[in-house]
C-alpha cells in the first residue's frame, strides 16, 4: 500500500531532551516535507526536500532540524524540544514540487513539558 | 508569495443541504488550487486539486470546486451534505511555475469545521 508512515504517533517528553520523529515514504517520491498543525493557524512549513541531500527552511523553522540522505527517509530532529513545540506535525509527500498533490502520514502528536 | 483564506472557520448545515465552503487564494504566478479534508485523529487526505485544466473540479464523496481567476477564488460544494462530511476541511495553494521562490510548497488556509446536522 502506497503511503507516508510516521513515528510515533503519540509522544510525551521534558524540555530540552533531543527527539526524533521518524517519515518514511515508499511511493519513491521526490519532494518531501514537514509541517506543524496548531488550532486556527492551519498547517504551517517546518522544512522541505526537493530530493536526496536537498533541504530547505519552511516557514517555521526555528528549534528544528532535517535530514535526506536517502529518498524515502525525511526525519526531523528537535535538538532541544521547548513547550511552544506542542503541536501536531505531518509529514506530507508528492511525486515531484508541483501539482501532484501531497500523501500525508498520519501526523505524530507532540507533547513538551 | 502565496496565500490562502478561508471564509468562515465553522459552517453548520443540516443533512441534505447544499455544503459551501468558501477559499480565496492569492499568488503572484498561476496557482495550483487543493481542496484536502481531515477528520478527527487522521491525516490529510486529498479532496480535488486544479492543475490548469478545467476550471470545474470534480473530487471524491461528491465535493466539486471552480475555480474563478477574476474572483481569486476556489470554493467547494456539494449538492447534498451527508452527516459523514463532517470534518474539517483545508483550501491550498502551490505555485505552478518551475523556479519560483514557493515552487512545490503547499500553503494552507486556517481550515474550516464543516458539522452536518440531523
Amino acid at each position: 500500500e502506497a503511503q507516508v508512515t510516521q513515528n510515533p504517533r503519540y509522544l510525551i517528553t521534558v524540555t530540552g531532551k533531543k527527539l526524533t520523529v521518524t517519515c518514511s515514504q515508499n511511493m519513491n517520491h521526490e519532494y518531501m516535507s514537514w509541517y506543524r498543525q496548531d488550532p486556527g493557524l492551519g498547517l504551517r512549513q517546518i522544512y522541505y526536500s526537493m530530493n536526496v541531500e536537498v533541504t530547505d527552511k519552511g516557514d517555521v523553522p526555528e528549534g528544528y532540524k532535517v535530514s535526506r540522505k536517502e529518498k524515502r527517509n525525511f526525519p526531523l530532529i528537535l535538538e532541544s524540544p521547548s513547550p511552544n513545540q506542542t503541536s501536531l506535525y505531518f509529514c506530507a509527500s508528492s511525486l515531484t514540487a508541483g501539482g501532484y498533490g501531497y500523501t500525508f502520514g498520519s501526523g505524530t502528536r507532540l507533547t513538551v513539558v | 508569495a502565496q496565500s490562502v483564506t478561508q471564509l468562515g472557520s465553522h459552517v453548520s448545515v443540516s443533512e441534505g443541504a447544499l455544503v459551501l465552503l468558501r477559499c480565496n487564494y492569492s499568488s503572484s504566478v498561476p496557482p495550483y488550487l487543493f481542496w484536502y479534508v481531515q477528520y478527527p485523529n487522521q491525516g490529510l487526505q486529498l479532496l480535488l486539486k486544479y492543475t490548469s485544466a478545467a476550471t470545474l473540479v470534480k473530487g471524491i464523496n461528491g465535493f466539486e470546486a471552480e475555480f474563478k481567476k477574476s474572483e481569486t477564488s476556489f470554493h467547494l460544494t456539494k449538492p447534498s451534505a451527508h452527516m459523514s462530511d463532517a470534518a474539517e476541511y483545508f483550501c491550498a495553494v502551490s505555485e505552478a511555475e518551475a523556479g519560483g521562490t514557493s515552487y512545490g510548497k503547499l500553503t494552507f488556509g486556517q481550515g474550516t469545521i464543516l458539522t452536518v446536522h440531523p
